[in-house]
């Protein structure tokens, strides 16, 4: 079976700092893999996902993710966050049953 | 604009009631979903919808139930064989249930019971 591992509960940083977001995942098929964007009592939004091709992809806000088969993982990252990027993330994976499959989330908190 | 609406915002519940959550979207999807949300459990799926007129479980279906009359709508009625019942749920839609397709996440209703 699918799952999603999200090591970091939280991810304190000061803006304009780079930050990383990790993300494993173990799957016995080929995955397709997403990370959305969550803002404080608001519903979620795709940041980006990947499908297949380029295993670097690119998202809204500066966002990117770099997919690793042999390391299983797929981690957020963007050079210099802003205040408004204060929320939680989730990863997901899709599974075969075609539903998706989230982490417990990461909260981002960008400090002034 | 095109989008999805959950109503209402809030919503509390007594003992023994049964609530229903209302879920609307105007994107002609065919997939409907609904998850919950816990702190520090992430999403889990209740309900999904991969058409009208059919709808599946999801991982923790019992104390809910789900109708899907109508392509536009996907209501979640959250009964009273739900012990913990409150919580954030969401509701999501996508153009089809193959697994590549982006989920579209509606606002969120958040459950009290008083």
């Amino acid at each position: 079976a699918q799952s999603v591992t999200q090591l970091d509960s939280q991810v304190p940083v000061f803006e304009e700092a780079p930050v990383e977001l990790r993300c494993n995942y173990s799957s016995s098929v080929s995955v397709y893999l997403f990370w959305y964007v969550q803002y404080p009592n608001q519903g979620l939004q795709l940041l980006l996902k990947y499908l297949s091709g380029s295993t670097l992809v690119k998202g809204i806000n500066g966002f990117e993710a770099e997919f690793n088969k042999s390391q299983t993982s797929f981690h957020l990252r963007k050079p210099s966050v802003h205040i408004s990027d204060t929320a939680e993330y989730f990863c997901a994976v899709s599974d075969r049953a075609d539903k998706l499959i989230f982490g417990t989330g990461t909260r981002l908190q960008v400090f002034p | 604009d095109g989008g999805i609406t959950q109503s209402p915002k809030y919503l509390f519940r007594k003992e023994g009631q049964n609530v229903t959550l209302s879920c609307e979207q105007n994107l002609n999807h065919d997939a409907m979903y609904w998850y919950r949300q816990d702190p520090g459990q992430g999403l889990r799926l209740i309900y999904y919808s991969q058409i009208v007129n059919d709808f599946q479980k999801g991982d923790i279906a019992e104390g809910y139930s789900v109708s899907r009359e109508k392509k536009e709508s996907f209501p979640l009625t959250v009964t009273s064989a739900q012990k913990n019942p409150t919580a954030f749920y969401l509701c999501a839609s996508s153009t089809s249930s193959a697994r590549q397709e982006t989920q579209y996440f509606g606002p969120g209703t958040r459950l009290l019971v008083l």
